[in-house]
C-alpha cells in the first residue's frame, strides 16, 4: 500500500497569511493526487486533482504542485473560511489512501 | 447540482449487520465509478471501496480492513449505490460517507450517516 504523510501535522496562521501544506507519498504516484478540505461536521470538499488542477468552483487561491513523491498545497492569502483540516489523496493505485490530515486554525 | 445523500445508519451490536444506501441526483450516475470512505470519531479518512460502471463489468475494489466483511452494489435504474455491511466490528464505527468519482478520485461526497458499532 501507499502512504501517505502530511506536514505539519497542524499550524496556526493569521488572516492574510499565505500557507503551505506538504504531502508525501511513499513511492512515486505520478500526478494521481487530491486535495480535500473538511470544516468539523461537514463533508470534504474537493479542491484540487491531478495535483495542480483547481476544482471547478474552487477559489484561485488555492493552488497545488508536484508530482512522484512530493507534493504541495498553498492558500495565497489565508480567509476565515479557509479554517479547516485539509488532507491529501493518492489515487495511483488501490487502495487508495488518504494522508493523515493538517489542521489549519488561528493564530 | 450533484447530490448524495446516505441513510441506513445506526446503531448496530458487534457481529451484526447493516446496509447503507446512497441517493444520488444531478448527474449521469451509471457513467460513474462510485465510492464509500469513512471517518472514525475525531479521525482522519479512509477509503472503504469502489464499485466501477457497467461498461467495466461493475467490478469492485476493497481496502483491506473491510474485505470480505462489506460488499459494494449499485442500481444504475434507482440512481442508487449501496454498502452491505457484514461481521460488524466496533473498529467499523464511523460516519460512512458515498462519494463519486470523477476521474478516478472522490470529486463529489454525501453529509454521510453514522454507524455505531457497540454492545
Amino acid at each position: 500500500d501507499i502512504q501517505m504523510t502530511q506536514s505539519p501535522s497542524s499550524l496556526s496562521a493569521s488572516v492574510g497569511d499565505r500557507v503551505t501544506i506538504t504531502c508525501r507519498a511513499s513511492q512515486g504516484i505520478g500526478n494521481s493526487l487530491a486535495w480535500f478540505q473538511q470544516k468539523p461536521g461537514k463533508a470534504p470538499k474537493s479542491l484540487i486533482y491531478a495535483a495542480s488542477s483547481l476544482q471547478s468552483g474552487v477559489a484561485s487561491k488555492f493552488s497545488g504542485s508536484g508530482s512522484g513523491t512530493d507534493f504541495t498545497l498553498t492558500i495565497s492569502s489565508l480567509q476565515p473560511e479557509d479554517f479547516a483540516t485539509y488532507y491529501c489523496q493518492q489515487y495511483n493505485s488501490y487502495p487508495i489512501t488518504f494522508g493523515p490530515g493538517t489542521k489549519v486554525d488561528i493564530k | 447540482e450533484v447530490q448524495l445523500v446516505e441513510s441506513g445508519g445506526g446503531l448496530v451490536q458487534p457481529g451484526g449487520s447493516l446496509r447503507l444506501s446512497c441517493a444520488a441526483s444531478g448527474f449521469t450516475f451509471s457513467d460513474h465509478y462510485m465510492d464509500w470512505a469513512r471517518q472514525a470519531p475525531g479521525k482522519g479518512l479512509e477509503w472503504v471501496g469502489r464499485i466501477r460502471k457497467k461498461a467495466n463489468g461493475y467490478t469492485t475494489e476493497y481496502a483491506a480492513s473491510v474485505r470480505g466483511r462489506f460488499i459494494i452494489s449499485r442500481d444504475d435504474s434507482m440512481m442508487s449505490l449501496y454498502l452491505q455491511m457484514n461481521s460488524l466490528k466496533t473498529e467499523d464505527t464511523a460516519v460512512y460517507f458515498c462519494a463519486r468519482s470523477g476521474n478516478y478520485y472522490l470529486d463529489s461526497w454525501g453529509q454521510g450517516t453514522l454507524v455505531t458499532v457497540s454492545s
